[in-house]
């Protein structure tokens, strides 16, 4: 069974400081994706990695993926308040693109 | 461009009442259909998916059902909820080995 792990489940940041947050996964797979959850609201996709060493950079966000490690990362550059929301990863398995999810990062940024 | 189309938006039902969530997309033709359950807050749940009409997989047991009466159209149900059914509902498609895209969810209430 694919175990999907993320943690800690909640994190403090400061506004302008860097922080790293990480997505570990227990079976072989080439695909994994990032989502943002606004309170309330549905998912929103964020990065698609699709191969081993990959890497996406979207404003003060940037994943990565290490296939070898079962690891992906996503760096944040700089907080900032907007940034504040629920972070998952979610590995696919099967050509049916079933997605397992970790139980998600939640990020609050403070002045 | 895709759109994903949920509803009712929010439902509040008593316990031991049936139940009917629609999805559909838009824009699109054969895409993979998938519902996922989110409990407080946290994780999602993937409750079934399929990948074509009348092609059903379950991925937990459960007073749940799901059909596909047409290629666009994902429809969940239940004849008896129960108490524990209450979370926030999310329908998402994709194609094939590609990433998921998810609607506006439906959050129930079950009283």
């Amino acid at each position: 069974e694919l175990k999907v792990e993320q943690n800690p489940l909640f994190l403090s940041m400061q506004e302008g400081k860097n922080y790293t947050i990480y997505c570990n996964y227990s079976t072989t797979s080439d695909r994994l994706y990032w989502y943002r959850q606004d309170p309330g609201k549905s998912l929103e996709s964020l990065f698609v990695l699709l191969s081993n060493g990959a890497v996406k950079q979207e404003g003060r966000l940037m994943a990565s993926l290490d296939t070898k490690a079962r690891l992906s990362t996503l760096h944040i550059t700089a907080a900032v308040h907007d940034l504040s929301a629920t972070y998952f990863c979610a590995v696919a398995t099967g050509a049916n693109s079933k997605l397992t999810f970790g139980k998600g990062i939640t990020l609050s940024v403070r002045p | 461009s895709q759109t994903i189309h949920q509803w009712p938006a929010t439902l509040v039902q008593p316990v031991g009442s049936p139940l009917s969530l629609e999805c559909t997309v838009e824009g699109t033709s054969n895409p993979n259909l998938y519902w996922y359950r989110q409990a407080a807050g946290r994780g999602l749940q993937l409750l079934f998916y399929s990948v074509g009409i009348g092609q059903i997989s379950s991925e937990v047991p459960q007073n749940l059902s799901a059909s596909r009466p047409q290629d666009r159209q994902f429809i969940l149900s239940s004849k008896k909820l129960l108490l524990s059914d209450s979370g926030f509902y999310l329908c998402a498609w994709s194609a094939p080995g590609v990433e998921q895209f998810f609607g506006p969810g439906t959050r129930l209430t079950v009283l």
